[in-house]
């Protein structure tokens, strides 16, 4: 299996709501990851974790949580977002024993907030 | 700042041509290479990774691309493009044992039948 399964495929929010991305891998893999991506620009890294600790933050605000509750598993918990926040948010998952590691990519969470 | 960088934002290329784009990046010590493609609506996808060895390396789809260290390049090319290769294409670069993988700019490749 070398998936890396989202969830939901598409989101519409309010700015009120609270949400969560879920993302799921059975690769064994120790470093996972979100990015967001907008329209024609490239995949921005949001967080890192590795072996179930945050390891990097890219100073993201702090509506997006990050939650890794165990190693095949990644959360992103949305609160308060705002209408720019919509984007395609991508997880990834790598093996975490660096160097000479790849990431693979799921499909994303397409979310948009209203 | 440390950065990776794609110098062709947009390319336009007629079927059987030939293509190179340009990826350098900024970061000093061991790093991993990767270009990856995003076909229209769908996800990223390892064209191919350059980790240590042989700085020419192939991929997928025909792609190849060429490490040169002494350039801090790793340049993606195929000899002879399809209709099919239409899709936007991102270099990235893995930082040693860091586990971060920062993106390029991305290029956008538009092949005409």
């Amino acid at each position: 299996d070398t998936e890396v399964t989202q969830t939901p495929k598409h989101l519409v929010m309010g700015m009120t709501n609270k949400k969560s991305l879920k993302c799921e891998q059975h690769m064994g893999h120790r470093a996972m990851y979100w990015y967001k991506q907008k329209a024609k620009k490239p995949p921005e890294l949001m967080f890192v974790y590795s072996y179930e600790k945050l390891s990097i933050n890219e100073s993201v605000p702090s509506r997006f949580s990050p939650e890794c509750p165990n190693s095949s598993l990644l959360n992103l918990h949305l609160h308060a977002l705002q209408p720019e926040d919509s984007a395609l948010y991508l997880c990834a998952s790598a093996p975490g024993y660096a160097p000479n590691t790849e990431a693979f990519f799921g499909q994303g969470t397409r979310l948009t907030v209203v | 700042a440390q950065s990776v960088s794609q110098h062709n934002h947009h390319v336009i290329l007629s079927e059987a041509a030939s293509l190179e784009l340009g990826c350098n990046y900024s970061y000093g010590g061991t790093v991993n290479l990767f270009w990856y493609v995003q076909y229209p609506g769908q996800h990223l996808q390892l064209l191919l990774k350059y980790f240590s060895g042989d700085p020419l390396v192939k991929g997928i789809k025909g792609f190849e691309a060429e490490f040169i260290k002494s350039k801090f390049s790793f340049n993606l090319r195929k000899p002879s493009v399809q209709w099919s290769d239409t899709a936007e294409y991102f270099c990235a670069v893995m930082r040693g044992a860091t586990n971060k993988l920062i993106f390029g700019t991305g290029t956008l490749l538009a092949v005409q039948p």
